[in-house]
């Protein structure tokens, strides 16, 4: 069965630094989003992407978070410069053609991100 | 904006027995609704969704919930939990002018022997 995949499966940064966390949809998907959960907290929306675009975003997409889909695989989120507060488990999904609200998204297994 | 309660963090019970994690949501014109489940150390794996029509919803591993309009709720419930079901339980939203999945809290349903 196809299944999202992330890698890497656990990321240790140091505050002030670049990380890239990737994410490979499911290959017929056009959908992309990811969400965050910090520990003991909510899973939130962070943005989700569709036609080389940003459709939707939250509030705590600001400029230092950005997405791209490099290439017809991934599908990658970028934090320019992390803050402790960064910290938590990010989680990519993809969504099937039509991307309608209806539409089953489909997670991946998350990447945990520790910023020290 | 759309919000999602799950009223009870955590729900204890013995195997074999029957459980109801209770899910309420803010009313809108319509929603779509899901149950989501974590098992340790994976993703998010849907159970089960509603988006119109018959207001129970049959799922995966045996799991059913129910679409309540007039009390806004969408209870996931099954007759009889494996120690198997053992994981965080999520219920969330998706409003119809938006694609995002707006999540409640989270259960975490222990079943013991």
């Amino acid at each position: 069965e196809p299944e999202v995949t992330q890698t890497p499966s656990h990321q240790v940064t140091q505050m002030g630094q670049e990380v890239i966390l990737r994410c490979v949809p499911i290959s017929n998907h056009l959908y992309f989003y990811w969400y965050r959960q910090i520990l003991g907290q909510k899973v939130e929306f962070l943005v989700s992407f569709y036609n080389n675009e940003i459709s939707e975003k939250s509030e705590i997409f600001d400029d230092q978070f950005s997405v791209e889909r490099p290439d017809g695989s991934n599908f990658t989120l970028k934090i320019r410069s992390t803050k402790l507060e960064d910290s938590a488990m990010y989680f990519c999904a993809s969504s099937l053609t039509s991307g309608g609200a209806g539409d089953t998204q489909y997670f991946g297994p998350g990447t945990r991100l520790t910023v020290l | 904006a759309q919000s999602v309660t799950q009223l009870d963090s955590q729900v204890p019970v013995f195997e074999e027995a029957p459980v109801e994690l209770r899910c309420n949501y803010s009313s809108s014109v319509s929603v779509y609704l899901f149950w989501y489940v974590q098992y340790p150390n994976q993703g998010l794996q849907l159970l089960l969704k509603y988006l119109s029509g018959s207001t129970l919803v049959k799922g995966i591993n045996g799991f059913e919930a129910e679409f309540n309009k007039s009390q806004t709720s969408f209870h996931l419930r099954k007759p009889s939990v494996h120690i198997s079901d053992t994981a965080e339980y999520f219920c969330a939203v998706v409003g119809d002018s938006s694609y995002k999945l707006i999540f409640g809290s989270g259960t975490r349903l222990l079943v013991r022997p």
